[in-house]
């Protein structure tokens, strides 16, 4: 998987609590991006990073915050889970204009 | 804004079967195309790319050929085998961000 761990791999929680999914790299890659993964959807960018602390929203970013603090890592937090946020989340990292290589993927689902 | 259609699925083959997925995108410019694999429960990775008109990319026995008068990248291979039994995405890179598609299943039966 080219370097990425995503952690936790699965995650049961309730509905109001927060939830925090971290991606980790050891490709010194600039960029990381958060996707989930819905039947009949594809892949939906939910946010992105060009660089430590530097961030971006994607196509459905309501409800998730993320952050960089160091290159290697890039967290995705859903501040008040809802039952709309149960999907499979992948991370993935690239150099711009270029592949992106994917994590495996963590499936959580809010009861 | 920037897209991309795939054909639905389920496509279901049997083995040795000629494949086709159609792909066909809308975009300013000329984005950089790709066919990304998802086998049961794992991430995607890249099958192959093409970066510009009439680039054909190519990887594992499967071919696309990036169309810019049909606006579309199909994905082709000349025979199926159990193993290709996958999720299929096409995207394009946008801004340094992809879009894909919704993702093609397709079932190879022995």
């Amino acid at each position: 998987d080219a370097g990425i761990t995503q952690s936790p791999r699965h995650k049961v929680t309730e509905t109001g609590t927060p939830v925090t999914l971290r991606c980790h790299q050891t490709e010194n890659h600039r960029y990381m991006y958060w996707y989930r993964q819905d039947p009949g959807h594809g892949l939906r960018l939910i946010h992105y990073s060009y660089g430590v602390k530097d961030t971006d929203k994607g196509e459905v970013s309501d409800g998730y915050s993320v952050s960089r603090s160091k290159t290697e890592d890039f967290l995705l937090t859903l501040e008040s889970a809802t039952s709309s946020q149960t999907s499979v989340y992948f991370c993935a990292i690239g150099q711009g204009e270029d592949i992106q290589y994917f994590g495996a993927g963590t499936r959580l689902s809010v009861l | 804004g920037n897209s991309v259609t795939q054909m639905e699925g389920p496509v279901t083959l049997s083995e040795e079967a000629f494949l086709t997925i159609n792909c066909t995108y809308t975009a300013t410019g000329y984005p950089s195309l790709f066919w990304y694999v998802q086998y049961p429960g794992e991430g995607l990775q890249l099958l192959l790319k093409a970066t510009k008109a009439d680039d054909k990319g190519s990887n594992k026995g499967f071919e696309a050929t990036y169309r810019k008068e049909t606006t579309s990248f199909h994905l082709e291979k000349g025979s199926v085998q159990v193993s290709d039994s996958a999720v299929y995405f096409c995207a394009l890179d946008s801004s340094y961000k992809l879009i894909f598609g919704s993702g093609t299943r397709l079932l190879v039966r022995p």
